[in-house]
């Protein structure tokens, strides 16, 4: 089955310690992207990347790393989490010919307390 | 920069009406993109608008876009419950960044 898969879904941390969510996808689609959303806010992008070893930032990118290694995963790190990342984050991946359309994973909620 | 705006940002309608909701964006955004996201859910892709005048339907839902305008309008007819659910636009500047609208968060009543 054809999708995009976030670990860990909940996970409730303290400041400053550093955490990593996993994102994966068995799409073979080069473009992936990682999104905040926020009650008011929409979604937020936070960085993206176009290929393997390719990222860039999107509108919301401080406090955030990302790298691609592989063109299946996309790992997002908090090296220093603080409670204004507390918000529910939201991987996506697209092919970069095609429709255009954007897959996203389940869904990542996190607490930073 | 691009900036999408949503209205209205709460819907709520009886079943069987008709309504629209409308996405205003600021600058020019390469394409438009409808979204659907259920309540504790992730998004489900609607939309993809390419071009000025593009309309799609599916169902009950018809996307347009109005480049001039910088308009895209989501009309939904004959409303049913199934259809409550948050709905998003977002545009694109460049290929690779999304700019998301704040969302309308759609109530259906019987």
């Amino acid at each position: 089955e054809a999708q995009v898969t976030q670990n860990p879904r909940y996970l409730i941390t303290v400041t400053g310690k550093k955490l990593t969510v996993t994102c994966s996808q068995n799409m073979n689609h080069e473009y992936m992207s990682w999104y905040r959303q926020d009650p008011g806010l929409g979604l937020r992008q936070i960085y993206y990347s176009m290929n393997v070893e390719v990222t860039d930032k999107g509108d919301v990118p401080e406090g955030y790393k990302v790298s691609r290694k592989e063109k299946r995963n996309f790992p997002l790190i908090l090296e220093s989490p603080s409670p204004n990342q507390t918000s529910l984050y939201f991987c996506a991946s697209r092919s970069t010919g095609g429709t255009d359309t954007q897959y996203f994973g389940p869904g990542t909620r996190l607490t930073v307390l | 920069e691009l900036k999408v705006e949503q209205n209205p940002l709460f819907l709520s309608m009886q079943e069987g009406k008709n309504y629209t909701i409308y996405c205003n964006y600021s600058t020019t955004s390469d394409r438009l993109y409808w979204y659907r996201q259920d309540p504790g859910k992730s998004l489900e892709s609607l939309f993809v608008l390419l071009s000025n005048g593009a309309v799609k339907q599916e169902g009950r839902l018809m996307a347009s876009l109005d480049t001039k305008a910088r308009l895209s309008t989501l009309h939904i007819t004959a409303a049913v419950h199934d259809l409550s659910a948050t709905y998003f636009c977002a545009g694109s500047s460049g290929t690779y960044k999304y700019i998301f609208g704040t969302g309308t968060r759609l109530k259906v009543l019987a």
